[in-house]
């Protein structure tokens, strides 16, 4: 199973909205609607920000969106914060019943 | 709350086995997928493999050959054992709770980095 593809790099202003993508294919993002991304702060491990494409956990940010269209899901950050520094990846189930984590991006807040 | 705890050696001979254990404190063990992940130095996250309380597993294919994963219902752990290992395999491990369907990962141990070395 190949990586989903992801930008190795963001960037964006505090208060401005960004957007992370997440291409895979009709055997996985495109197949279901098990999407999920991560953020994961230097040393820390990853945690958990969207589920099921667009579905957020308790606790967290209501800044934090997800959604999809075809075989491409983004993850948008909005009123970017100096604490949203930090990387990002996507994951999907897939067509075998197994998971693919995406590259992983590096949001930096200028 | 709900918390995971890697445990296991932290240095392993190439050619060996990596062996590590994830305790989880939770009432709910029976309830859900428990998987691992891992993490090279510097890289992106890895899908190792998941096991249900039943004992039903899946593994990421480019791994399947070398992984097992099994678990211990009545102490609250699972376990990975990945075979012939080499310095690709150094990295950190972390087990995670599951959800299940769709496989998102909703609590994480710290994670415990494995370094593959003679």
């Amino acid at each position: 199973q190949s990586a989903l593809t992801q930008p190795a790099s963001v960037s964006g202003s505090p208060g401005q909205s960004i957007s992370i993508s997440c291409t895979g294919s009709s055997s996985d993002v495109g197949a279901y609607q098990y999407v999920s991304w991560y953020q994961q702060h230097p040393g820390k491990a990853p945690k958990l920000m969207i589920h099921d494409v667009s579905d957020r956990p308790s606790g967290v940010s209501n800044r934090f969106s997800g959604s999809k269209s075809g075989n491409t899901a983004s993850l948008t950050i909005s009123g970017l914060q100096a604490a949203d520094e930090a990387d990002y990846y996507c994951s999907s189930y897939t067509a075998s019943g197994t998971l693919v984590f995406g590259g992983g991006t590096r949001l930096t807040v200028l | 709350q709900v918390q995971l705890q890697e445990s296991g050696p932290g240095l392993v001979k190439p050619s060996g086995t990596l062996s590590l254990t994830c305790t989880v404190s939770t009432d709910s063990f029976n309830s859900y997928y428990w998987s691992w992940i891992r993490q090279p130095p510097g890289k992106g996250l890895e899908w190792i493999g998941h096991i249900y309380h039943s004992g039903n597993t899946n593994y990421n294919p480019s791994l399947n050959r070398r992984v097992s994963i099994s678990i211990d219902t009545s102490k609250n752990e699972f376990s990975l054992n990945l075979r012939s290992v080499t310095a690709a395999d150094t990295a950190t491990y972390y087990c995670a709770r599951d959800l299940g369907i769709g496989d998102a990962f909703d609590i994480w141990g710290k994670g415990t980095f494995v370094t593959v070395s003679s």
